[in-house]
């Protein structure tokens, strides 16, 4: 009973490509968020939506941008990959009582 | 400037005692709470949640106790099993729209 997907499980880039990590949910649930985790920083916000076509920024939105054209879709964008945005992604979708995530994404940049 | 914190990166309990996991908050508008357990290379899964108007949520062996006066919330887990050894993260929110999660425990079970 899947709830919410990520399309990739590990991601190798090059530094300077354009990366989508794409997320779905099943739940059709208004709220979807992207975080990202690294160690000792715990779960971090990059970006969140209420509704189709809405978004805003998080904590650290520095280096990304997303896209929700449809309510069951989140794509997380990195516009020029680097390597400080080597991390695990995690996407995450919500109602108001509960929350579910993705099995994340772990992407390298070299 | 942290609104979520735990401020316990680890924690090492002995199988069949009790684990007790704290979270500390600033934002006194919070009005509902959720704990998760995240293993590597996978994303968290939802454990437990306490509104604002309650004190105490149990489910099975995993228990969350809100204490708003001092904006701390806790999660016990009893007996603890090997099993349980994962990072758990404690997030607080308004109606979830927003979730603010701190850095997370590591609690390590050993026999």
């Amino acid at each position: 009973d899947v709830k919410v997907t990520q399309s990739s499980r590990y991601l190798v880039k090059r530094t300077g490509e354009k990366v989508f990590l794409e997320c779905v949910q099943d739940m059709d649930h208004e709220n979807m968020f992207w975080y990202r985790q690294d160690p000792g920083l715990g779960l971090r916000l990059i970006y969140f939506s209420y509704d189709v076509k809405m978004k805003e920024k998080g904590d650290i939105p520095e280096g990304y941008s997303v896209s929700r054209e449809k309510k069951e879709r989140f794509s997380l964008i990195l516009e020029s990959a680097s390597t400080n945005q080597t991390s695990m992604y995690l996407c995450a979708s919500s109602s108001p009582t509960e929350a579910f995530f993705g099995q994340g994404t772990r992407l390298t940049v070299v | 400037d942290q609104q979520v914190k735990q401020n316990s990166p680890s924690l090492s309990v002995q199988e069949g005692r009790i684990s007790i996991l704290n979270c500390d908050y600033t934002n006194s508008m919070f009005d509902y709470f959720l704990w998760y357990k995240k293993y590597p290379a996978e994303g968290p899964t939802f454990l437990i949640s306490i509104s604002s108007i309650k004190d105490k949520n149990e489910d099975g062996r995993f228990t969350v106790f809100l204490n708003k006066s001092a904006k701390h919330l806790s999660l016990h887990i009893v007996p603890s099993q090997p099993g349980d050894s994962a990072v758990y993260f404690c997030a607080a929110g308004q109606n979830t729209d927003k979730l603010i999660f701190g850095t997370g425990t590591r609690l390590q079970v050993f026999p």
